[in-house]
């Protein structure tokens, strides 16, 4: 199974910009890039995915590295509602996704 | 957008009964679901997939005898815990994947089940 690496966690004040990053060196060919969101107590929420384009939607963009080795989310303006446990997942169609540890960001009001 | 039911949304049973959690796909067909538990502080654990009208494919290490998966419509797939005990207690979710050409890669989850076993 392909493996992700986020950090354990990161903070954000309130109305900034947030980063998140992940590392995904072993990813093949064929395996998009999915972001998943997690508040305490619930099933997650799709962010965003992408296959080697960068993608933007309501919630939030997706910059792909050239090489796809890493890939970086970005939430253009955080909100206290953004709190939430980011993972980043790799799967290919019709594949399973294995959930790595994920970062918990906190923003700050 | 795609939505996806649990039921319920929590549960207390006693050791050694049975339990059953429901996962419906309420605004799209679904020919395969996925189950995932989550202990506290923990990250997804893959349980199993669920295939419509096939027998479910489980993870290394999930036994099958103790987790009943039936997926009889599209859009319906059923967990049973069976012979619960309190090492099971969890939080469990279920997510479906849009057969679409354009959300083919996208699962949608439920809210969870939290199952206490006393």
């Amino acid at each position: 199974d392909a493996k992700t690496t986020q950090p354990n966690s990161m903070e954000s004040n309130e109305e900034e910009p947030v980063h998140l990053p992940c590392n995904h060196s072993t990813i093949s060919g064929t395996d998009y890039i999915h972001w998943y969101r997690q508040l305490p107590s619930q099933g997650p929420e799709y962010v965003i995915h992408g296959l080697t384009s960068n993608v933007n939607n309501r919630m939030a963009s997706l910059a792909i590295a050239e090489d796809r080795k890493s890939s970086t989310l970005i939430l253009h303006r955080a909100t206290l509602r953004d709190a939430a446990v980011y993972y980043c997942i790799l799967g290919g169609t019709g594949n399973q996704f294995y959930f790595g540890t994920g970062t918990s960001l906190t923003v700050i009001p | 957008g795609a939505v996806v039911s649990q039921h319920p949304s929590w549960v207390i049973c006693k050791s050694g009964t049975s339990v059953k959690i429901e996962c419906r796909s309420l605004d799209f067909q679904a020919t395969t679901m996925f189950w995932y538990r989550q202990f506290p502080k923990q990250s997804l654990m893959l349980m199993a997939t669920s295939n419509e009208g096939s027998k479910a494919t489980y993870e290394q290490g999930v036994e099958k005898d103790k987790f009943l998966i039936n997926h009889a419509s599209l859009t319906l797939s059923t967990l049973t815990v069976t012979s619960a005990h309190p090492e099971d207690s969890s939080f469990y979710i279920c997510s479906a994947r849009n057969e679409r050409k354009w959300a083919k890669n996208i699962q949608y989850f439920g809210a969870g089940t939290r199952l206490s076993v006393l």
